[in-house]
């Protein structure tokens, strides 16, 4: 059971949109940013968003982030055939059993 | 161009044990923190603790405090990950990343290694 909650699973067709929700806490979501992660099968993660909104060099403005309370909101737009993998959030959680934090994952089909 | 470079596969028996290494190159390796991540098969990444390689400064998460163990050897831009006494639910690949502001608002995995497949079977 992962701290962070996630949809298993999302799809939409190529050129539409899709959102993925992380929900979390106050221990987390709700304190400190939240990160984005791209895991394409057989490779390795990959930093999509950070601090809750921002986006590292590289990675192109269809994929954007946005936080409310103790929910995060990852949105792909003008989807590809090349975004269908697995989407992380990550979080810090300054709980007693403090630590970083992740979503289960939300697997992407691009139909 | 930063790069954790990690070994590609290890297959271990029962009982043996695994030292993980990951090579940090493109970037002043003691600046930043290091941490190991965890990916079960089929499942999602779990953190497993950090190393700050200047001084050997080590967190673990909860769930793996006193089962792994993490080092560094500044020396030579590496850090390690010691798994004892395998058992076949270690079956697993294990990423190092670039940990930036761990234990802060802003913590976030920047650069990752490209994961360590170890397979425990007899």
């Amino acid at each position: 059971q992962s701290v962070l909650t996630q949809p298993p699973s999302v799809s939409a067709a190529p050129g539409q949109k899709v959102t993925i929700s992380c929900s979390g806490s106050s221990s987390n979501i709700g304190f400190t940013y939240v990160s984005w992660y791209q895991q394409v099968p057989g490779t390795a993660p990959k930093l999509l968003i950070y601090d809750d909104t921002k986006r590292p060099s590289g990675i192109p403005d269809r994929f954007s982030g946005s936080k409310s309370g103790t929910s995060a909101t990852l949105v792909i737009t003008g989807l590809q055939t090349g975004d269908e993998a697995d989407y992380y959030c990550g979080a810090w959680d300054i709980s007693l059993s403090a630590g970083q934090v992740f979503g289960g994952g939300t697997k992407l089909t691009v139909l | 161009e930063v790069q954790l470079v990690q070994p590609g596969a290890e297959v271990k028996k029962p009982g043996e044990s695994l030292k993980i290494s990951c090579k940090g190159s493109g970037y002043a390796f003691t600046n930043f923190w290091v941490a190991w991540v965890r990916q079960m098969p089929g499942k999602g990444l779990e953190w497993m603790g950090i190393i700050y390689p200047a001084d050997s400064d080590t967190r673990y998460s909860p769930s793996f405090q006193g089962q792994v163990t993490i080092s560094a050897d500044k020396s030579i831009n590496t850090a390690y990950l010691q798994l004892s006494s395998l058992k076949a639910s270690d079956t697993a690949v294990y990423y190092c990343a670039r940990h930036v502001d761990p234990e802060a608002l802003s913590s976030r995995f920047d650069y990752w290694g490209q994961g360590t497949l170890v397979t425990v079977s007899s």
